[in-house]
């Protein structure tokens, strides 16, 4: 069955520690990827996706992305953190085939940020 | 544009009993999903919509109904609530951009909590 894995449940940095949260998927064909970031108490905000072209993604709030085809990984990265960016972070993928846009989400990762 | 609205935003039900979670969108968008979160577990999909008068099941549908009888508007019913049923619903609507590619929009949800 098609999955997606998150490698780490909750992550804990200090703030201007540099992020990487890691994104793997179960299947080798064509791929669209998306991360979202989801604050307390609100809705999923769409961080960055991946169609086609660069495998390196620039997306909102100063995160990147890059896909790795050949590792099947979308990992989400910035350089810098900032106690703002405490939310739940989640990796989504839709696998072509006939999906209609449906999404196969990861469990999340929980980033806190300390001040 | 409001985007993508969820009606209500909380709810709390007895055991046994039902209700209908209203999502509705203005982007005339052809494509709607129902989702759950629950802790842990990332976003599940119960049902999609391809279009006005279809649905189809998702990762977990058991319990649930849906209806598309207006493109604008996707239902999700829970005909007999049961606690297990205690989650953060998600609504999204997508538009495709290409063969394959979709990129969706969220609802900010609906808290519902079944006792």
């Amino acid at each position: 069955a098609q999955s997606v894995s998150q490698h780490n449940h909750h992550v804990i940095l200090s703030e201007a520690a540099s992020l990487e949260l890691g994104c793997n998927y179960s299947y080798g064909g064509t791929v669209n990827l998306f991360w979202y970031v989801q604050y307390p108490g609100q809705h999923l905000q769409l961080l960055l996706k991946y169609f086609s072209g660069d495998p390196l993604v620039k997306g909102i709030k100063g995160f990147e992305a890059e896909f790795i085809k050949s590792k099947f990984s979308f990992n989400l990265r910035k350089p810098s953190v900032q106690w703002s960016d405490t939310a739940e972070y989640f990796c989504a993928v839709n696998f072509y085939g006939g999906s209609q846009g449906n999404l196969i989400f990861g469990k999340g990762t929980k980033l806190s940020v300390k001040p | 544009n409001a985007g993508v609205t969820q009606t209500p935003k909380f709810r709390v039900l007895k055991t046994g009993q039902s209700m209908t979670l209203l999502c509705a969108q203005d982007m005339n968008h052809e494509y709607m999903y129902w989702y759950r979160q629950d802790p842990g577990m990332g976003l599940r999909l119960i049902h999609y919509s391809v279009g006005e008068g279809t649905t189809a099941k998702g990762e977990v549908p058991d319990g649930y109904n849906v209806s598309r009888l207006k493109k604008q508007n996707f239902l999700l019913g829970l005909e007999s609530a049961a606690p297990s049923q205690t989650s953060v619903y998600f609504c999204a609507s997508s538009r495709r951009l290409a063969a394959e590619t979709y990129e969706q929009y969220f609802g900010p949800g609906t808290r519902l909590t079944v006792t």
